[in-house]
């Protein structure tokens, strides 16, 4: 069975400061991918990033970032010059690329950004 | 704004109760999944449905039922409803089946049973 561990139940950082949310998993499958979710008060989910379990490089989108380490079976966000904006739950997620389609998220990270 | 909707947004009911909650996945999307976030189980996939049909099942209790029209749009059927079933309801679209197809999530109705 999958499973996603975060082990931040809370984070504060200074605004423009990096900051990175740690993700491990456990999966037996070869094949999955690893996704990181925003929710901020509001209650919307956001997607923020992917990376296949085959992709050689790190994924990047904008001030969001994914270190992968394959090994290791972590996949921790890291978030650049940090935002107000920021402030908001996170959650690691995977998902089998062959059969069921379903994500499986871990218990999130709260991330509180201070000016 | 995810192209998904949702609604009701805020559904309050007492116990016993049955209610529905719908979904309209975003334009193109065949497959509809369903989602409940509450404080003590955290995110947990209910259910996913693509074209119509029923794909996968989590952690689905019997008295919460679902289908997806022909329209493609998505209902998640509550019944006897319990304290417990207080929850925040996600539905999510994506594409297809197969890929990294990334999972797009409606804004959810919350549920607060009484």
């Amino acid at each position: 069975a999958q499973k996603i561990t975060q082990t931040q139940p809370g984070m504060f950082v200074q605004e423009k400061e990096a900051v990175t949310l740690d993700c491990t998993y456990d999966t037996s499958d070869q094949s999955y991918g690893l996704f990181w979710y925003k929710q901020p008060s509001s209650g919307e989910m956001i997607f923020l990033i992917y990376q296949g379990s085959y992709d050689e490089q790190n994924a990047t989108e904008g001030r969001y970032s994914l270190n992968f380490q394959k090994a290791r079976k972590s996949a921790n966000l890291v978030i650049s010059a940090s935002q107000l904006g920021d402030s908001a739950m996170y959650f690691c997620a995977m998902r089998e690329l062959q059969g069921a389609q379903k994500l499986v998220f871990g218990q999130g990270t709260r991330l509180t950004i201070n000016p | 704004d995810s192209g998904v909707t949702q609604t009701p947004k805020h559904l309050i009911t007492a116990t016993g109760q049955r209610v529905t909650l719908r979904c309209s996945p975003r334009s193109g999307d065949l497959s509809v999944y369903w989602y409940q976030q509450s404080l003590d189980q955290g995110l947990q996939f209910l259910i996913q449905y693509y074209n119509g049909e029923e794909r996968a099942k989590g952690n689905i209790l019997e008295r919460f039922s679902a289908q997806q029209f022909p329209d493609l749009h998505s209902e998640l059927n509550l019944s006897s409803l319990e304290l417990g079933d207080s929850a925040l309801y996600f539905c999510a679209s994506s594409f297809g089946l197969a890929g990294a197809a990334e999972q797009y999530f409606g804004p959810g109705t919350r549920l607060t049973v009484t």
